[in-house]
């Protein structure tokens, strides 16, 4: 079975810094990977797809790369819109999380 | 402006069943893929299945075979989760979400419906 490991688990950051959220599958599947962005109470939001196209009407600031069995998500100037929880997703598994808060 | 609109809260009691539903308005339900992931509380997101409606077949993971059960009306454009012998483990907030068939993601999400189990 795939195995989806999601590092780290907790982020304290500043507005205006850029954070790396990682996600390691443990087989390769030819880059498809989505990133999703939730905030409490509510569903999750699509930001990525295929490891690094954004999703209509998500900023720019929000990029995701990497290929194989590594894959990241970068937010770069961190906005207070932006702690939140973050999950990476490949086939039917989600990653367990990253929670980005306030420094 | 599409969108998926989910049934409501449920409380029910262990042992029982749950059938949770998912209205797809704003656009053609056969251009969807009807997924449904669950959140326990606190906890992280869970695949439990999804529906092709044109086809009207569903696939399941393993650990909810037996439990779950995902059907779609065409003639509603409406999706349903139905979950079986419910245990207070089951208490969640379960979402529906449309699957890009191409692109392997979750692109458009319902609001979620809580379901709490409790004696």
């Amino acid at each position: 079975d795939i195995q989806m490991t999601q590092s780290p688990s907790t982020l304290s950051a500043s507005v205006g810094d850029t954070v790396t959220i990682s996600c390691r599958a443990s087989q390769s599947n030819s880059g498809w990977l989505a990133w999703y962005q939730q905030k409490p109470g509510k569903a999750p939001k699509l930001l990525i797809y295929k490891a690094s196209n954004l999703e209509d009407g998500v900023p720019s600031r929000f990029s995701g790369s990497g290929s194989g069995t590594e894959f990241t998500l970068t937010i770069s100037s961190l906005q207070p819109d932006d702690f939140a929880t973050y999950y990476c997703q490949q086939y039917n598994l989600f990653g367990q999380g990253t929670k980005v808060d306030i420094k | 402006q599409v969108q998926l609109v989910q049934s409501g809260a449920e409380v029910k009691k262990p042992g029982s069943s749950v059938k949770v539903s998912c209205k797809v308005s704003g656009d053609t339900f056969s251009r969807y893929t009807i997924n449904w992931v669950r959140q326990a509380p606190g906890q992280g997101l869970k695949w439990m299945g999804g529906i092709i409606p044109v086809f009207g077949t569903a696939s399941y993971p393993q650990e909810f075979q037996g439990r779950v059960t995902i059907t779609a009306d065409k003639s509603t454009s409406t999706a349903y989760m139905e979950l079986i012998s419910l245990t207070s483990e089951d208490t969640a907030m379960y979402y529906c979400a449309n699957r890009h068939q191409y692109l392997d993601s979750f692109n458009l999400w319902g609001q979620g419906t809580m379901v709490t189990v409790s004696s």
